[in-house]
């Protein structure tokens, strides 16, 4: 089971663009890289997914380097409302072992 | 689409009691998943169903913990008896043959177990 390691708190001011940096040392090749966010009192939502390079959506981009045993989720101009619990996940695309959610980031954007 | 739904919504319960925890897939998913959320441990998987088949339950903490799928738009969860060390919150989440793609899971609103 490839698990990741995040930072388990970061703190931002609005406006900023923040970057989430996830280390998965032990990321295997048909492994995807997923990110997710997690609201208080909700479920979690997905955000977006990668396998390598750079991927982009109306949320947020998502960076990975060319060794793979890293990924940076990038939100640009965060508001409050990206106050958030947010989650990386390493595993093959329908499989079990992409299910490790861990403890997450918890990002606290400031006014 | 109402997305998933959970019942209860809240829980609480004493030491020795039965809980049953519910769970109604979106319909159409073939997936669905079992989640258990504490501050001290996060988000863990506890057991995943494969068209109503359990795939792997490795994540089920002890034998107190039971989850059935009779069909592929129920799902509950049963913990009996219960414990005050079961006290979380519990998600149910769901994936479509659409979403395995990208293995986009869909989670409800959870439900949040006390035992007293």
């Amino acid at each position: 089971l490839a698990k990741t390691t995040q930072p388990i708190s970061m703190d931002s001011y609005e406006g900023q663009e923040v970057n989430i940096t996830c280390s998965h040392n032990n990321i295997a090749t048909n492994d995807y890289i997923t990110w997710y966010q997690q609201f208080p009192s909700q479920g979690p939502r997905f955000i977006i997914q990668g396998y390598k390079t750079k991927v982009t959506n109306e949320v947020a981009s998502l960076f990975i380097p060319a060794d793979r045993k890293s990924s940076t989720l990038s939100l640009p101009r965060v508001s409050l409302s990206d106050t958030a619990v947010y989650y990386c996940l390493v595993g093959d695309k329908a499989g079990a072992n992409n299910l490790f959610f861990g403890t997450g980031t918890r990002l606290t954007v400031i006014p | 689409d109402a997305g998933v739904i959970q019942s209860p919504r809240h829980e609480v319960t004493e030491m020795g009691q039965e809980v049953t925890l519910r769970c109604k897939p979106i319909s159409g998913h073939n997936s669905l998943f079992w989640y258990r959320q504490t501050m001290m441990r996060g988000l863990e998987l506890l057991i995943y169903f494969n068209n109503n088949v359990p795939i792997d339950d490795s994540g089920m903490p002890e034998d107190r913990f039971s989850a059935k799928m009779p069909n592929a738009s129920f799902s509950t969860l049963k913990i009996q008896p219960s414990e005050p060390r079961d006290s979380a919150v519990y998600f149910c989440a769901s994936r479509g043959w659409k979403a395995a793609v990208n293995n986009e899971q869909f989670f409800g609103p959870g439900t949040r177990l006390t035992v007293l």
